[in-house]
């Protein structure tokens, strides 16, 4: 199972893009990376998933190099309300249709100032 | 389309205790998670239950099961409650438990342990 690294912890401030990289060396070719927020006394919320190159949503890009060692969540112009912890997680979807090989690390503690 | 619930969402045991905790996924999904969520340990994967059968298990003791009934709705037992089963459970759902697929997490159970 491939094991990501990420910041403990990241400050920035109202209106800036926040670029959040995540480490995963070990990852397999059949294995996604998907990222999830979550707020304090809250259950995660899936923002972005992707396998290679760039992926776009409403909330967020997502984006992959060709060895597909790394990933880079970008918030463009966050604001207060993005101040959650974000988790980097890494996994094979084709395997035995399981979620157990989703591993939730420490995440990255974003904190956003005024 | 109503999300995952989860109830309790707070509850107060003794050591030696047994609780049980309850979660109804988003209609139609069949891949009910539980996870266990501390300030030390973070988001730790249980178990896995789809179609009322347990696909997958995490590293936690016998003292911790679960099942799914025949409407995919869950629930998780303690048996023996300590001190350090004091965490926020979280359930999640997703429609056949593949990683390519997103889990949509309820607000968890906040279970104090005194």
């Amino acid at each position: 199972l491939a094991k990501t690294t990420q910041p403990i912890s990241m400050d920035s401030y109202e209106g800036q893009e926040v670029n959040i990289t995540c480490s995963h060396n070990n990852i397999a070719t059949n294995d996604y990376i998907t990222w999830y927020q979550q707020f304090p006394s809250q259950g995660p919320r899936f923002i972005i998933q992707g396998y290679k190159t760039k992926v776009t949503n409403e909330v967020a890009s997502l984006f992959i190099p060709a060895d597909r060692k790394s990933s880079t969540l970008s918030l463009p112009r966050v604001s207060l309300s993005d101040t959650a912890v974000y988790y980097c997680l890494v996994g094979d979807p084709n395997y035995g249709g399981s979620q157990g090989n989703l591993i939730f690390g420490k995440g990255t503690k974003l904190s956003v100032k005024p | 389309k109503a999300g995952v619930t989860q109830t309790p969402r707070y509850l107060i045991k003794t050591r030696g205790q047994q609780v049980t905790l309850s979660c109804s996924p988003i209609s139609g999904h069949r891949s009910v998670s539980w996870y266990q969520q501390t300030p030390g340990q973070g988001l730790q994967f249980l178990f896995e239950y789809f179609s009322e059968t347990q696909r997958n298990k995490g590293n936690f003791p016998g003292r911790f099961s679960g099942r799914q009934f025949s409407n995919s709705r869950s629930e998780m037992n303690v048996s023996t409650l300590e001190l350090g089963d004091s965490a926020l459970y979280l359930c999640a759902s997703s429609f056949d438990g593949s990683s390519y697929n997103e889990q949509f997490f309820g607000p968890g159970t906040r279970l104090t342990v005194l």
